[in-house]
């Protein structure tokens, strides 16, 4: 499986600031995805991060509010925009193996408080 | 109706015994599924993919019922470190669900000494 980094691990922001979280892989990847797990619950799918186009969002989800980069195939961020408490939650990248069943791993997450 | 629904638990378990809970997911088109174990604070871990055949890594079987719709997984004898939440993971198969998996709120597991 890869190894996935993100930084930073948490963050204890104000509302209305934006924070850029980055996911880093130590191999290359087709597909990173971006997931939210809010306290409590399961985890949601953000959007998929595509190399060298736009992200594909999921319903609920806006460019304007969480724009995402993918440089490069090991690399991707995710940004929370102005922010707000509801903003409150885990962050999580993950990645598609290109195994049998196409497994998807995860990053540490990224823990964020909006005071 | 959620796409993947668990009991939440917690099943409380002594050390030693065997612990069983399934899952429901209701897209028949559905094809991979998964179980993942996430500790308290950290980030969903692969357990196992869940085969049709079932399937069984050491200590731990998976089984899949197309017909009814619902995996299942054994644990047996429990070990304390197997304290975690348990996430069931179903994958879509059409074109636009492709790639992105649907997961079920977790069920938690707890063994005690």
């Amino acid at each position: 499986s890869a190894v996935i980094s993100q930084k930073p691990s948490r963050d204890i922001c104000q509302r209305g600031t934006s924070l850029t979280i980055q996911c880093q892989v130590d191999s290359q990847v087709t597909m990173m995805f971006w997931y939210r797990q809010q306290p409590g619950q399961s985890l949601t799918l953000i959007a998929t991060a595509n190399q060298g186009s736009e992200a594909t969002y999921e319903s609920g989800f806006v460019i304007d509010k969480f724009p995402i980069s993918r440089p490069n195939l090991t690399f991707s961020t995710l940004t929370v925009s102005n922010m707000s408490p509801e903003d409150s939650s885990i962050y999580l990248c993950s990645v598609e193996a290109r195994g049998p069943s196409y497994e998807q791993y995860f990053g540490p997450g990224t823990r964020l408080t909006v005071t | 109706r959620k796409e993947v629904e668990q009991d939440p638990g917690p099943f409380n378990v002594p050390e030693g015994a065997t612990v069983a809970f399934n899952c429901t997911y209701s897209n028949s088109a559905s094809q991979s599924f998964f179980w993942y174990r996430q500790d308290c604070r950290k980030e969903p871990k692969l357990l196992m993919s869940v085969y049709s055949s079932g399937n069984e890594d050491g200590r731990f079987t998976a089984q899949l019922n197309r017909a009814s719709q619902y995996i299942s997984l054994l644990i047996r004898d429990s070990k304390l470190s197997d304290s975690a939440t348990y996430l069931c993971v179903v994958r879509g198969l059409t074109t636009d669900s492709w790639g992105k998996l649907q997961f079920g709120a977790g069920t938690q597991v707890v063994v005690t000494p």
